[in-house]
């Protein structure tokens, strides 16, 4: 059965550094997909970032990149020079791309909080 | 602007009573999806739908149901046989089965009275 583990309930970082938010999964599918969402306290969940697990690069957008390391089965989010409007939680999802649905399974989050 | 509306985004429900949740989109996507989340834990799926009038249930989908009569359109109903409603639940679509990643409403909180 596929599983996301986000290990870090919580975590602080000083605006203007960068933060590196754990996640690991375990799936014996070759082809699946990575994802992480923001989720501020509105409630609304944000995408950020995909990874697709025969891409060969890291993937980034803006502020925002994922260490993929396939081999550990360990998708990080990084964020770079932090910004107080990134305190939210954070959710890493995982899809199994050669499965015949299309829901993601997700961690159970890790609460991010910037501090000025 | 396209998107996902639910509504409403609070609802308080009493014993023994059926509610629903709507949730519309207007993006043109097949696939809609009910997930339930509550404190400390990770979303979890309660229904999806892949195309109109078909619907599959999810890894928690005792005590509620759903509809799709129409391709904008997956509302939620939560019933009576579900025990501990009190959750936030969002719902989401994707353009089809072959997506990078799901569009998600604002959400609607339901609290039991």
């Amino acid at each position: 059965a596929q599983k996301i583990t986000q290990t870090q309930p919580g975590m602080f970082v000083q605006e203007k550094e960068a933060v590196t938010l754990d996640c690991t999964y375990d799936t014996s599918d070759p082809s699946y997909g990575l994802f992480w969402y923001k989720q501020p306290s509105s409630g609304e969940m944000i995408f950020l970032i995909y990874q697709g697990s025969y891409d060969q690069q890291n993937a980034t957008e803006g502020r925002y990149s994922l260490n993929f390391q396939k081999a550990r089965k360990s998708a990080n989010l990084v964020i770079s020079a932090s910004q107080l409007g990134d305190s939210a939680m954070y959710f890493c999802a995982m899809r199994d791309l050669g499965g015949a649905t299309n829901k993601l399974i997700f961690g159970t989050g890790t609460l991010l909080a910037v501090q000025p | 602007d396209g998107g996902i509306t639910q509504s409403p985004k609070y609802l308080f429900r009493k014993e023994g009573q059926n509610v629903t949740l709507s949730c519309e989109q207007n993006l043109n996507h097949d696939a809609m999806y009910w997930y339930r989340q509550d404190p400390g834990q990770g979303l979890r799926l309660i229904y999806y739908s892949q195309i109109v009038n078909d619907f599959q249930k999810g890894d928690i989908a005792e005590g509620y149901s759903v509809s799709r009569e129409k391709k904008e359109s997956f509302p939620l109903t939560v019933t009576s046989a579900q025990k501990n409603p009190t959750a936030f639940y969002l719902c989401a679509s994707s353009p089809g089965q072959m997506i990078e990643k799901l569009f998600f409403g604002s959400g609607t909180q339901l609290s039991v009275l």
